[in-house]
C-alpha cells in the first residue's frame, strides 16, 4: 500500500532557529499533499494544503510566513517552521493523496517539535 | 464549511465487548467518510471508510454504518482487544477530487483485559 515517510520524527531546538521537516511519499507520486498540526489531546487542524509545482493554500489563521511549504516534487513536500518559538511546539502531521485515488488519505507518522 | 462532531470523547469497554463511536456532520455534500486510529505518539492509520453511495462496510471486528438522511456516521468493534486501545477519528470530506478531510475532536478508546 501507500507509504508516506516524515522525517525527522523528533526535533528540539532552540527559540528563534528554523526548523524543516520532510514529508515523502515512497511509492507513489502526490501531486497534492496535507500538513497538519495536532497539539496534545486534540484533534488534527489543517494548516495548509500544498500541491506540486505551484504554491500552498494555506488555512485561515496560519502564518504563511512563519510556516512556509515547498512541494518541488510528486515525492516531496517540505514545511519550515521559521523563527520558532515554544508555541510552536507541537506535532506535524503530513498526509498525501494518490494521483489517480479517490481522496484516500495517507498519513505520515508525525514529527514531534519542541521549541525550547 | 463542514463540521464533525464526534462521541464520546472517551470510552472504556472490557476486553471481548462492542465498542461504538458516533460521528455527525453538518454539509449534505459530504460523501465519504474514513476512520482513522492514532496510537501514542504516531501518525493516524486508515482502518476503514465509506462512501454515501452504501449504508454499511464491514471488515472483520470493524464496521461502519451511514445514516445520510440523518448525517450521521458510527464505527463499530466487535469483540474488543487491549490492542485496540488507541484514539479514534472520523472524518468527513466532499470527495470529487476533494481531499480536504475535517476530523472530529477523537476518542479515546480503553480496552481493559
Amino acid at each position: 500500500g501507500a507509504v508516506v515517510s516524515q522525517h525527522p520524527s523528533r526535533v528540539i531546538c532552540k527559540s528563534g532557529t528554523s526548523v524543516k521537516i520532510e514529508c515523502r511519499s515512497l511509492d507513489f507520486q502526490a501531486t497534492t499533499m496535507f500538513w497538519y498540526r495536532q497539539f496534545p489531546k486534540q484533534s488534527l487542524m489543517l494548516m495548509a494544503t500544498s500541491n506540486e509545482g505551484s504554491k500552498a493554500t494555506y488555512e485561515q489563521g496560519v502564518e504563511k510566513d512563519k510556516f512556509l511549504i515547498n512541494h518541488a516534487s510528486l515525492t516531496l513536500s517540505t514545511l519550515t517552521v521559521t523563527s520558532a518559538h515554544p508555541e510552536d511546539s507541537s506535532f506535524y502531521i503530513c498526509s498525501a493523496s494518490v494521483v489517480s485515488g479517490a481522496n484516500v488519505l495517507t498519513f505520515g507518522a508525525g514529527s514531534r517539535l519542541t521549541v525550547l | 464549511g463542514e463540521n464533525v462532531e464526534q462521541h464520546p470523547s472517551t470510552l472504556s469497554v472490557q476486553e471481548g465487548d462492542s465498542a461504538v463511536i458516533k460521528c455527525t456532520y453538518s454539509d449534505s455534500a459530504s460523501n465519504y467518510f474514513p476512520w482513522y486510529k492514532q496510537e501514542l505518539g504516531k501518525g493516524p492509520q486508515l482502518i476503514i471508510d465509506i462512501r454515501s453511495n452504501v449504508g454499511e462496510k464491514k471488515d472483520q471486528r470493524i464496521a461502519v454504518t451511514l445514516n445520510k438522511t440523518a448525517k450521521h456516521f458510527s464505527l463499530h468493534i466487535t469483540e474488543t482487544q487491549p490492542e485496540d486501545s488507541a484514539v479514534y477519528f472520523c472524518a468527513a470530506s466532499r470527495g470529487a477530487g476533494s481531499y480536504q478531510l475535517t476530523f472530529g475532536k477523537g476518542t479515546k478508546l480503553s480496552v481493559i483485559p
